[in-house]
């Protein structure tokens, strides 16, 4: 079936440096992801949709410029939370389109992140 | 995207059907519902999806009314794994799904 593997599943950083998140889609090519970010006993919240070859379209209120999305290839998109503070710990989750024919969605395991 | 609603939190005891709702009234005609379930600090589970007719896989049924306005997700033997949130979304066709505040299932033993 269709993986979704992200990377690190955990990780702490001290405020003011950054992070990066990978997302790999392992067994199918993805030209789409998204990222979405979890707060505690939340909801997921659609952060951005990575775009392979293009830029990333950000929903209303996420930064672009703090959340960098880069998707360079069909089987990677990584998530750079810039200049971290501790109000930007949180679960962060991404996604990508994994059946072409009928639109399922398969999910990575999320990375938990901790400003220190 | 449709919204959809569901009941914040349920109970079912364990080997029993877990029956759970979901309204999606506004939900267009090209869009899907889907349903995924979360184990806590965990990426959410694809589960089971449709568009008009009913479906059945190894987890579960999902039964979706007439006029595609509500849905029924059933697990028809829960065990105390099926313990989660579970969440309906919909919409598809490799756009983005927007995730609603979903349901607390608990399975008691």
């Amino acid at each position: 079936g269709a993986v979704v593997s992200q990377h690190p599943s955990w990780v702490i950083c001290k405020s003011g440096t950054s992070v990066k998140i990978e997302c790999r889609s392992l067994d199918f090519q993805a030209t789409t992801m998204f990222w979405y970010r979890q707060f505690p006993k939340q909801s997921l919240m659609l952060m951005a949709t990575s775009n392979e070859g293009s830029k990333a379209t950000y929903e209303q209120g996420v930064e672009k410029d703090k959340f960098l999305i880069n998707h360079a290839s069909l089987t990677l998109s990584t998530l750079t939370v810039t200049s971290a503070h501790p109000e930007d710990s949180s679960f962060y989750i991404c996604s990508a389109p994994s059946r072409p024919n009928n639109y399922g969605y398969t999910f990575g395991s999320g990375t938990r992140l901790t400003v220190v | 995207d449709a919204k959809t609603t569901q009941p914040p939190s349920m109970d079912c005891a364990e080997g029993r059907a877990a029956n759970l709702p979901c309204n999606h009234s506004t939900i267009s005609g090209n869009e899907y519902v889907y349903w995924y379930r979360q184990i806590h600090s965990q990426g959410p589970q694809y589960i089971i999806h449709g568009l008009k007719n009913n479906e059945t896989n190894e987890m579960a049924s999902l039964i979706i009314t007439e006029d595609r306005k509500s849905s029924t997700l059933i697990l028809p033997h829960a065990t105390l794994r099926d313990t989660a949130v579970y969440y309906c979304i919909a919409g598809g066709g490799a756009q983005k799904l927007v995730f609603g505040q979903g349901t607390r299932l608990t399975i008691n033993p």
